[in-house]
């Protein structure tokens, strides 16, 4: 079974202040792994898709890196608008998948200025 | 602003009764997604839609279930006989290719009494 886990759950930073997030998964044939982030009462909000081990996407404060078994989004000298959930997602190639997202359970970003 | 709108933004309905929700696209787009959160829970993945017809679904996609595009333009989602457990953030998502990330709707929060 196709599996995505976040950590932490819950993250409080000072602005400024650099952190990771962490994204291990198991889905079998990963065709892509996907970052969103998501404000309240909103729907998931691309940021990144991330295709083979050693890829790196940026976006302005964030930066999304891929291993064979984890991803990381890296947040540098974050601002209070950061502050959101952000989740990750697989999707895998196997069978008939038209692409279905499976994702963690998310981390809620705290930025206090 | 999501390139879908989904409506109604919140729906309140007795167990039991039948609900429709729906998604209207801007745009013609390929593929189509519903996905649910339940509050404190992970966005689940419920059903694929591509040409016209299902293309996957989850174990949570059962016979109370039903999807369908009448009319070239919105995408509905309707539950039949709802339940209690049916209360939950519904998303609509997006894309255009294999190759592109979804996009999500802001959601339509049911509500079952």
């Amino acid at each position: 079974e196709d599996q995505v886990t976040q950590s932490p759950e819950a993250l409080r930073l000072q602005e400024g202040e650099s952190s990771s997030l962490n994204c291990s998964y198991t889905v079998s044939g990963l065709r892509g792994l996907f970052w969103y982030r998501q404000d309240p009462g909103k729907g998931p909000e691309f940021l990144f898709t991330l295709y083979s081990a050693g890829e790196e996407k940026e976006k302005e404060r964030l930066k999304a890196t891929l291993t064979k078994k984890e991803s990381f989004l890296h947040i540098t000298a974050p601002k209070p608008e950061d502050s959101a959930t952000y989740l990750c997602a697989g999707s895998n190639a196997g069978g008939t998948s038209y692409g279905k997202l499976t994702f963690g359970q998310g981390t809620i970003l705290t930025v206090h200025p | 602003e999501p390139e879908v709108t989904q409506t109604p933004s919140h729906q309140v309905t007795q167990m039991g009764q039948e609900v429709i929700l729906r998604c209207v696209p801007i745009s013609n787009h390929l593929y189509f997604y519903w996905y649910r959160q339940i509050l404190g829970q992970k966005v689940e993945f419920l059903v694929s839609f591509y040409n016209n017809e299902i293309s996957e679904k989850s174990e949570i996609f059962d016979d109370q279930f039903s999807v369908e595009r009448p009319d070239g333009s919105n995408f509905t989602l309707k539950i039949r006989s709802t339940k209690l457990e049916d209360s939950a953030m519904y998303f609509c998502a997006y894309r255009d290719t294999s190759n592109q990330p979804q996009h999500f709707g802001d959601g339509t929060r049911l509500s079952i009494l």
